[in-house]
């Protein structure tokens, strides 16, 4: 079985610019969440769709952005870039049955560099 | 709110030897607990998870990790670790309470387990 995908795996993008990344889910799972995981600030929780929906969002500014597909895969849009925007991102997936019981499996994720 | 505190950021053992490390959370709901590992340049890997039940999980690879509500502890074990191992674990908490804690995990800030010859 497949298990979450992202592409692309490294972008770079200069300060002002948009960035896209994307997100396929393992087959079956409704739910996609996105993380940031910047240097020396660790993993912090973005968004989570579900259903096509917005679910919850973390602390970021409205440029982070996303939004979910009816085939469930996912897009994360971060607008006019800055340079503390550069870290790995990291996209999860899993079935929801009970929200916070469903276990989330990471994708391998996407470098975003920003010059 | 929740939070996890990942007691050592660094562990340096030898080979063979056991290793424990330490994770505490703080949250006034009832938890769900994960300990995921991140190897150079990859995403996370789940390596165990406590949902209900039996206090103590095991992985596959060895691993285990014993729940304690009296202490809001999740500790992270191995009697005999191996050179593989070197990785950076992630002590995670998630609930199913509503607001701001819904549907996300929580992380620790990691810990960077080294296993030398």
């Amino acid at each position: 079985e497949a298990g979450v995908t992202q592409s692309p795996t490294h972008l770079i993008k200069t300060r002002g610019q948009q960035a896209t990344l994307r997100c396929s889910p393992i087959s079956g799972h409704t739910s996609v969440y996105w993380y940031q995981q910047a240097l020396g600030l660790g993993l912090q929780f973005l968004l989570w769709y579900d259903e096509g929906e917005e679910r919850n969002r973390g602390n970021f500014p409205p440029r982070f952005s996303g939004r979910q597909f009816p085939n469930y895969s996912s897009e994360l849009n971060v607008n006019a870039l800055e340079l503390e925007d550069s870290a790995l991102y990291l996209c999860a997936s899993s079935l929801i049955t009970r929200a916070g019981t469903d276990t989330q499996y990471f994708g391998p994720g996407t470098r975003l560099t920003v010059l | 709110a929740q939070s996890v505190t990942q007691l050592d950021s660094q562990v340096p053992v030898f080979e063979e030897a056991p290793v424990e490390l330490r994770c505490n959370y703080s949250s006034s709901v009832s938890v769900y607990l994960f300990w995921y590992v991140q190897y150079p340049n990859q995403g996370l890997q789940l390596l165990l998870k406590y949902l209900s039940g039996s206090t103590l999980v095991e992985s596959i690879n060895g691993f285990e990790a014993e729940f304690n509500k009296s202490q809001t502890s999740f500790h992270l074990r191995k009697p005999s670790v191996h050179i593989s191992d070197t990785a950076e674990y992630f002590c995670a908490v998630s609930s199913n309470a509503g607001g701001t804690s819904y549907g996300k995990l929580t992380f620790g800030q990691g810990t960077i387990l080294t296993v030398h010859p």
